[in-house]
């Protein structure tokens, strides 16, 4: 079955430090997604993404947040300087239709810790 | 966007039992989606229901939709300690934006 890769599983950076998490969406899907989830709290998301920019950003992605689409395969988000609130699991998620008219797949995740 | 309210925030049964969780929502709806996410994980689309069926099955799975009550539940029958998990609905409306909103879920333990 198709999967969403999700790349690094763990990364630990230093407040301030720049990240990059990435993933590897199911290739046929044309949406994108990154939604995050702090420590016993809910999923929460972040934004979308479709034919190369944003359709949809919440309140949480802010000026430190980019996301890009470097080549065929990858979607990446980057968060520029990062807070000691920022730690949380990031999932990837990708959707063949619009509101994930079939479903969205989720990645594993990449637990943030910063220190 | 809008987000469900799932019903119970907790469900402990025993292996075997059926479960039942509910989901309620605002406004709406194209349709609906059902997810499941083990601790730490990331979610997994059970199963979508559209605004235009009433019941839907796959494998121990049941869904059904009232949009005249806005609301949906979700049976699973036969459960395992391996259904134990959260669940959580998410209402898709094509036409108001493309996230999905996932609210607190119900988590649900099944005991061996």
């Amino acid at each position: 079955e198709p999967e969403v890769t999700q790349t690094p599983s763990h990364q630990v950076t230093q407040m301030g430090q720049e990240v990059i998490l990435r993933c590897v969406p199911i290739s046929n899907h044309l949406y994108f997604y990154w939604y995050r989830q702090i420590l016993g709290q809910k999923v929460e998301f972040l934004v979308s993404f479709y034919n190369n920019e944003i359709s949809e950003k919440s309140e949480i992605f802010d000026d430190q947040f980019s996301v890009e689409r470097p080549d065929g395969s990858n979607f990446t988000l980057k968060i520029r300087s990062t807070k000691l609130e920022d730690s949380a699991m990031y999932f990837c998620a990708s959707s063949e239709m619009w509101s994930g008219g079939d479903g969205y797949t989720f990645g594993s995740g990449t637990r943030l810790t910063v220190v | 966007s809008q987000q469900g309210e799932e019903d119970p925030q907790a469900l402990s049964i025993q292996e075997g039992e059926n479960a039942t969780m509910n989901c309620s929502y605002k406004t709406s709806i194209n349709n609906l989606q059902w997810y499941r996410q083990n601790s730490g994980r990331g979610l997994v689309h059970l199963i979508l229901i559209r605004s235009n069926e009433r019941e839907k099955h796959s494998g121990r799975l049941r869904v059904t939709l009232d949009t005249s009550k806005k609301s949906s539940s979700l049976l699973i029958t036969a459960s395992r300690a391996a259904d134990t998990a959260s669940y959580f609905c998410a209402p898709a409306v094509e036409t108001s934006g493309s996230r999905l909103t996932f609210g607190e879920g119900t988590q649900l333990t099944v005991n061996p």
